[in-house]
Protein backbone atom coordinates (compact mmCIF):
# COMPACT_ATOMS: atom_id res chain seq x y z
CA UNK A 1 0.00 0.00 0.00
CA UNK A 2 1.03 3.30 -1.00
CA UNK A 3 -1.20 4.82 1.84
CA UNK A 4 -1.74 8.69 1.55
CA UNK A 5 -0.05 10.68 -1.35
CA UNK A 6 0.06 14.12 -2.44
CA UNK A 7 1.67 16.00 -5.83
CA UNK A 8 3.54 17.98 -5.86
CA UNK A 9 5.88 18.00 -3.62
CA UNK A 10 6.76 21.48 -4.44
CA UNK A 11 5.24 24.51 -6.47
CA UNK A 12 5.79 28.26 -6.51
CA UNK A 13 3.11 30.43 -7.99
CA UNK A 14 2.39 34.31 -8.80
CA UNK A 15 0.33 35.81 -7.26
CA UNK A 16 -3.42 35.36 -8.67
CA UNK A 17 -2.46 32.21 -10.05
CA UNK A 18 -4.54 29.05 -9.89
CA UNK A 19 -3.77 25.30 -8.79
CA UNK A 20 -4.84 21.85 -7.75
CA UNK A 21 -2.86 19.82 -4.95
CA UNK A 22 -3.18 16.64 -5.45
CA UNK A 23 -3.85 13.24 -2.56
CA UNK A 24 -5.04 9.89 -3.21
CA UNK A 25 -5.18 7.26 -1.23
CA UNK A 26 -5.62 3.45 -1.07
CA UNK A 27 -6.50 2.50 2.67
CA UNK A 28 -10.51 2.94 1.36
CA UNK A 29 -10.76 5.14 4.26
CA UNK A 30 -13.51 7.17 3.81
CA UNK A 31 -13.00 10.33 5.77
CA UNK A 32 -10.52 12.62 4.23
CA UNK A 33 -8.91 15.62 5.20
CA UNK A 34 -6.76 18.86 4.22
CA UNK A 35 -4.89 20.38 6.65
CA UNK A 36 -2.41 23.62 6.12
CA UNK A 37 0.58 24.25 8.51
CA UNK A 38 2.38 27.63 8.73
CA UNK A 39 5.75 27.63 10.34
CA UNK A 40 5.71 26.67 13.63
CA UNK A 41 1.96 26.54 14.26
CA UNK A 42 0.30 23.38 14.28
CA UNK A 43 -2.44 21.88 11.53
CA UNK A 44 -5.42 24.06 10.80
CA UNK A 45 -8.57 21.73 8.92
CA UNK A 46 -8.98 23.57 5.46
CA UNK A 47 -12.03 20.91 4.56
CA UNK A 48 -12.74 17.52 4.85
CA UNK A 49 -14.82 14.89 3.82
CA UNK A 50 -17.26 11.94 4.91
CA UNK A 51 -17.29 9.69 2.10
CA UNK A 52 -17.65 10.41 -1.93
CA UNK A 53 -19.48 13.62 -3.05
CA UNK A 54 -19.80 14.90 0.48
CA UNK A 55 -17.69 17.85 1.54
CA UNK A 56 -17.77 20.52 4.58
CA UNK A 57 -15.62 23.35 5.39
CA UNK A 58 -13.01 23.13 8.23
CA UNK A 59 -11.69 25.91 10.02
CA UNK A 60 -9.85 28.00 7.04
CA UNK A 61 -11.78 27.10 3.68
CA UNK A 62 -11.65 30.71 2.25
CA UNK A 63 -9.69 31.01 -0.82
CA UNK A 64 -10.21 27.08 -1.18
CA UNK A 65 -12.27 24.37 -2.67
CA UNK A 66 -12.47 20.69 -2.72
CA UNK A 67 -14.69 17.81 -4.85
CA UNK A 68 -14.58 14.11 -3.81
CA UNK A 69 -15.58 12.15 -6.78
CA UNK A 70 -14.25 8.84 -5.71
CA UNK A 71 -13.32 7.23 -2.10
CA UNK A 72 -9.80 7.18 -3.32
CA UNK A 73 -9.09 11.20 -4.71
CA UNK A 74 -9.75 14.29 -2.85
CA UNK A 75 -8.23 17.65 -5.03
CA UNK A 76 -7.66 20.70 -3.24
CA UNK A 77 -7.95 23.73 -5.15
CA UNK A 78 -6.66 27.18 -4.79
CA UNK A 79 -8.13 30.31 -6.92
CA UNK A 80 -6.31 33.20 -7.31
CA UNK A 81 -3.40 32.75 -4.76
CA UNK A 82 -2.45 35.12 -2.30
CA UNK A 83 0.71 35.49 -0.48
CA UNK A 84 -1.07 34.28 2.48
CA UNK A 85 -1.84 30.64 1.14
CA UNK A 86 2.29 30.29 1.48
CA UNK A 87 1.98 27.49 3.64
CA UNK A 88 2.50 23.18 3.77
CA UNK A 89 -0.58 21.47 2.89
CA UNK A 90 -1.17 17.96 4.53
CA UNK A 91 -3.61 15.57 3.03
CA UNK A 92 -5.04 12.52 5.76
CA UNK A 93 -7.51 9.82 6.03
CA UNK A 94 -9.17 7.97 8.07
CA UNK A 95 -11.53 4.68 8.81
CA UNK A 96 -13.94 7.16 10.55
CA UNK A 97 -15.96 3.99 11.46
CA UNK A 98 -16.74 2.29 14.78
CA UNK A 99 -17.58 4.93 17.89
CA UNK A 100 -15.67 7.87 16.90
CA UNK A 101 -13.90 7.63 20.03
CA UNK A 102 -10.43 6.84 18.41
CA UNK A 103 -9.91 7.39 14.78
CA UNK A 104 -6.17 7.57 13.56
CA UNK A 105 -5.35 9.74 10.84
CA UNK A 106 -2.95 8.97 8.27
CA UNK A 107 -0.94 12.21 6.91
CA UNK A 108 0.69 12.55 3.36
CA UNK A 109 4.20 13.61 2.59
CA UNK A 110 2.63 17.17 2.18
CA UNK A 111 2.77 20.45 -0.67
CA UNK A 112 5.05 22.89 0.09
CA UNK A 113 3.60 25.84 -1.60
CA UNK A 114 5.06 29.72 -1.98
CA UNK A 115 3.00 32.63 -3.36
CA UNK A 116 4.96 35.07 -4.55
CA UNK B 1 -8.46 30.52 25.16
CA UNK B 2 -7.15 28.63 22.52
CA UNK B 3 -9.11 25.16 22.04
CA UNK B 4 -5.74 22.85 22.45
CA UNK B 5 -2.45 24.37 24.06
CA UNK B 6 0.74 23.25 24.72
CA UNK B 7 4.20 25.07 25.73
CA UNK B 8 5.67 26.08 22.28
CA UNK B 9 8.96 25.15 24.33
CA UNK B 10 11.71 24.36 22.86
CA UNK B 11 11.97 21.57 25.42
CA UNK B 12 15.81 20.81 25.98
CA UNK B 13 16.77 17.40 27.80
CA UNK B 14 20.04 15.45 28.19
CA UNK B 15 19.99 11.58 26.45
CA UNK B 16 18.56 9.28 29.13
CA UNK B 17 16.20 11.49 30.77
CA UNK B 18 12.93 11.29 30.83
CA UNK B 19 10.82 14.23 28.49
CA UNK B 20 6.99 15.72 29.51
CA UNK B 21 5.14 17.12 27.40
CA UNK B 22 2.20 18.83 28.36
CA UNK B 23 -1.54 19.99 27.00
CA UNK B 24 -4.34 21.31 27.72
CA UNK B 25 -7.80 21.39 26.29
CA UNK B 26 -11.02 23.50 26.38
CA UNK B 27 -14.02 21.37 25.42
CA UNK B 28 -14.87 19.11 27.81
CA UNK B 29 -16.76 17.03 25.71
CA UNK B 30 -13.98 15.75 24.02
CA UNK B 31 -13.61 11.93 23.48
CA UNK B 32 -10.14 10.89 22.27
CA UNK B 33 -6.29 12.38 22.06
CA UNK B 34 -3.60 12.09 19.96
CA UNK B 35 -0.56 12.71 20.01
CA UNK B 36 1.58 13.33 16.86
CA UNK B 37 5.22 13.31 15.92
CA UNK B 38 6.33 15.52 13.58
CA UNK B 39 10.01 15.69 12.15
CA UNK B 40 11.37 18.48 10.92
CA UNK B 41 10.22 18.69 6.94
CA UNK B 42 8.32 15.42 7.11
CA UNK B 43 4.42 14.59 7.69
CA UNK B 44 2.62 14.04 11.24
CA UNK B 45 2.92 10.44 12.50
CA UNK B 46 1.17 9.01 15.33
CA UNK B 47 2.64 8.06 18.25
CA UNK B 48 0.36 7.52 20.96
CA UNK B 49 -3.50 7.59 21.47
CA UNK B 50 -5.67 7.69 24.81
CA UNK B 51 -9.35 7.91 25.41
CA UNK B 52 -9.73 6.80 28.99
CA UNK B 53 -8.65 8.56 32.28
CA UNK B 54 -5.46 7.16 33.11
CA UNK B 55 -1.83 5.95 32.20
CA UNK B 56 -1.11 4.39 28.65
CA UNK B 57 2.04 2.92 28.07
CA UNK B 58 3.87 2.27 24.80
CA UNK B 59 7.45 1.15 24.78
CA UNK B 60 9.09 4.51 26.34
CA UNK B 61 6.04 6.44 25.83
CA UNK B 62 3.45 6.74 28.26
CA UNK B 63 0.12 8.76 27.80
CA UNK B 64 -1.87 10.15 30.88
CA UNK B 65 -5.31 11.71 30.63
CA UNK B 66 -6.92 13.61 33.32
CA UNK B 67 -10.42 14.58 31.82
CA UNK B 68 -11.28 16.57 35.04
CA UNK B 69 -8.39 18.99 34.77
CA UNK B 70 -8.31 18.88 30.51
CA UNK B 71 -5.44 17.58 30.49
CA UNK B 72 -3.07 15.28 28.82
CA UNK B 73 0.31 14.44 28.93
CA UNK B 74 3.10 12.46 27.61
CA UNK B 75 6.07 11.13 28.78
CA UNK B 76 9.12 9.56 26.93
CA UNK B 77 11.55 7.62 29.08
CA UNK B 78 15.16 7.11 28.45
CA UNK B 79 15.08 10.38 25.50
CA UNK B 80 17.60 9.34 22.66
CA UNK B 81 18.76 11.98 20.26
CA UNK B 82 16.14 10.53 17.69
CA UNK B 83 13.12 11.36 19.29
CA UNK B 84 14.48 14.97 19.13
CA UNK B 85 10.99 16.61 17.04
CA UNK B 86 7.53 18.36 17.22
CA UNK B 87 5.04 16.91 19.28
CA UNK B 88 1.87 17.74 18.36
CA UNK B 89 -1.13 17.14 20.59
CA UNK B 90 -4.54 16.77 18.72
CA UNK B 91 -8.04 16.05 20.44
CA UNK B 92 -11.01 14.69 18.32
CA UNK B 93 -14.02 16.43 20.03
CA UNK B 94 -16.31 13.98 18.55
CA UNK B 95 -19.13 14.48 15.61
CA UNK B 96 -19.49 12.46 12.78
CA UNK B 97 -16.82 14.44 10.92
CA UNK B 98 -14.24 12.88 13.40
CA UNK B 99 -12.21 15.71 13.12
CA UNK B 100 -8.75 16.69 15.17
CA UNK B 101 -8.21 19.61 16.71
CA UNK B 102 -4.17 20.63 16.63
CA UNK B 103 -2.14 22.04 19.30
CA UNK B 104 0.65 24.33 18.03
CA UNK B 105 3.37 21.72 19.03
CA UNK B 106 6.23 21.23 21.37
CA UNK B 107 9.50 21.60 20.14
CA UNK B 108 11.98 18.52 21.88
CA UNK B 109 15.39 18.76 21.64
CA UNK B 110 17.58 15.75 22.68
CA UNK B 111 20.87 16.47 23.87
CA UNK B 112 23.86 13.54 23.29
Amino acid sequence: NAGVTQTPKFRILKIGQSMTLQCAQDMNHNYMYWYRQDPGMGLKLIYYSVGAGITDKGEVPNGYNVSRSTTEDFPLRLELAAPSQTSVYFCASSYGLGTGVYNEQFFGPGTRLTVL
Amino acid sequence: QKEVEQNSGPLSVPEGAIASLNCTYSDRGSQSFFWYRQYSGKSPELIMFIYSNGDKEDGRFTAQLNKASQYVSLLIRDSQPSDSATYLCAVNRGGSARQLTFGSGTQLTVLP
